[in-house]
């Protein structure tokens, strides 16, 4: 079946930086990216999603990265806020049956 | 938010005991996948269902069980309780043939 490491486990930045978290997946027929943003006490939100047709997508200060060859998808977030500090997760699936594999996590902190 | 509602938000049982919980999905939405959140760690799913049948199911016992009614609301049933069940448990809805996964709030379930 499908794996997705993601790294950092945590990544503190001061506000206004930017910040990057990379996920791998194994499975080379995952062809559906999303990411999560998950707050205290709340449940996944989705963020932004990519496809294996598609090498970037951007959203205002989020992005992400697709690189199929090497099987690894990346999330980028510029000007950073206090706002933007939760858990964030990347996930994988193959497209059309919605069943995601998540990654562990990283905790995004940003620092005022 | 979502539109996807989740009861209860929390609940505590002992363990052996049995548990439902319930997942009302977004408006126009006909699919609910069920997913375990231990602390610490990524969503894992449990299972979907589509049109009342289960359409899918990760590496969970048979003791995890569930149904989908005509409205595409959703219940997860677990029997036998044992401890390393206390988890948060979310409910997504999505649309078949769509990726776009959409989840609750979540029931957070602590079995002593």
């Amino acid at each position: 079946g499908e794996n997705v490491e993601q790294h950092p486990s945590t990544l503190s930045v001061q506000e206004g930086d930017s910040a990057v978290i990379k996920c791998t997946y194994s499975d080379s027929a995952s062809n559906y990216f999303p990411w999560y943003k998950q707050e205290l006490g709340k449940g996944p939100q989705l963020i932004i999603d990519i496809r294996s047709n598609v090498g970037e997508k951007k959203d205002q200060r989020i992005a992400v990265t697709l690189n199929k060859t090497a099987k690894h998808f990346s999330l980028h977030i510029t000007e950073t806020q206090p706002e933007d500090s939760a858990v964030y997760f990347c996930a994988a699936s193959l497209s059309g049956y919605s069943t995601l594999t998540f990654g562990k996590g990283t905790m995004l902190l940003v620092s005022p | 938010e979502t539109g996807v509602t989740q009861s209860p938000t929390h609940l505590i049982k002992t363990r052996g005991q049995q548990v439902t919980l319930r997942c009302s999905s977004q408006s126009g939405h006909n699919t609910v996948s069920w997913y375990q959140q231990a602390l610490g760690q990524g969503p894992q799913f449990i299972f979907q269902y589509y049109r009342e049948e289960e359409n899918g199911r990760g590496n969970f016992p048979p003791r995890f069980s569930g149904l989908q009614f005509p409205n595409y609301s959703s219940e997860l049933n677990v029997n036998a309780l044992e401890l390393d069940d206390s988890a948060l448990y979310l409910c997504a809805s999505s649309h078949s043939g769509t990726d776009e996964a959409f989840f609750g709030q979540g029931t957070r379930l602590t079995v002593v």
